[in-house]
């Protein structure tokens, strides 16, 4: 069964440190798909990036970068020089073939403090 | 492009009544979902739906049912509300299941009191 495991709860920084969300997730499947979603305070969610199981390379947007692991079943994502702006609820998710729906896992609440 | 849109926005229930949220989407996408937002417990999946005429059981199916009679819409009923049913739920929809990004809504605060 699929499954999406973050760890972290709730994070705390000052603005401008570097902060990561570690995802890790459980599949019984070769072909899947991970997710990263944003929620601000607004309560919006907001689709930041995808990636699927074949292509292990990490990928840069900007301040955000996202380190995919497929030996340690990881979708890491980091924030380089964290704004306020990026406070937010994060969430990982995941789609299998078996299964064809999306997953999430229960997010990591970030606060990034002036 | 008005995307994924809830009905409605907000609604407090007497335990026991019952109401449908409605969703609508206008990207003619295949794929919708309804989840249920709770604190501590992330995003959990009611039910889904891959094209009009289907439906699927999600993670929490118990106490509410689904409809996707038309391809741009998807029902979801509560037919005897619950306190256990407080919660924002979330509509989305995606062009396909697998590998295509969710596209949601802004959400519904439901209240049963």
């Amino acid at each position: 069964a699929q499954k999406v495991t973050q760890a972290q709860t709730e994070i705390s920084v000052v603005e401008k440190e570097d902060v990561t969300l570690d995802c890790v997730y459980e599949t019984r499947d070769t072909t899947y798909y991970l997710f990263w979603y944003k929620q601000p305070p607004s309560g919006e969610l907001v689709f930041l990036i995808r990636r699927n199981s074949f292509d292990e390379q990490n990928e840069i947007s900007g301040r955000y970068s996202w380190n995919f692991q497929k030996s340690t079943s990881s979708f890491n994502f980091t924030i380089t020089a964290s704004q306020v702006v990026d406070s937010a609820v994060y969430f990982c998710a995941l789609s299998d073939y078996r299964d064809d729906k999306i997953i999430f896992g229960k997010g990591t609440r970030l606060h990034i403090l002036p | 492009n008005a995307g994924v849109t809830q009905t409605p926005k907000f609604r407090v229930l007497k335990t026991g009544q019952s109401m449908t949220l409605l969703c609508a989407q206008d990207m003619n996408h295949e794929y919708m979902y309804w989840y249920r937002q709770d604190p501590g417990m992330g995003l959990r999946l009611i039910h889904y739906s891959v094209g009009e005429g289907t439906t699927a059981k999600g993670e929490v199916p118990d106490g509410y049912n689904v409809s996707r009679l038309k391809k741009q819409n998807f029902l979801l009923g509560l037919e005897s509300a619950a306190p256990s049913q407080t919660s924002v739920y979330f509509c989305a929809s995606s062009y396909g299941g697998l590998n295509t990004e969710a596209f949601f809504g802004q959400g519904t605060r439901l209240t049963v009191v």
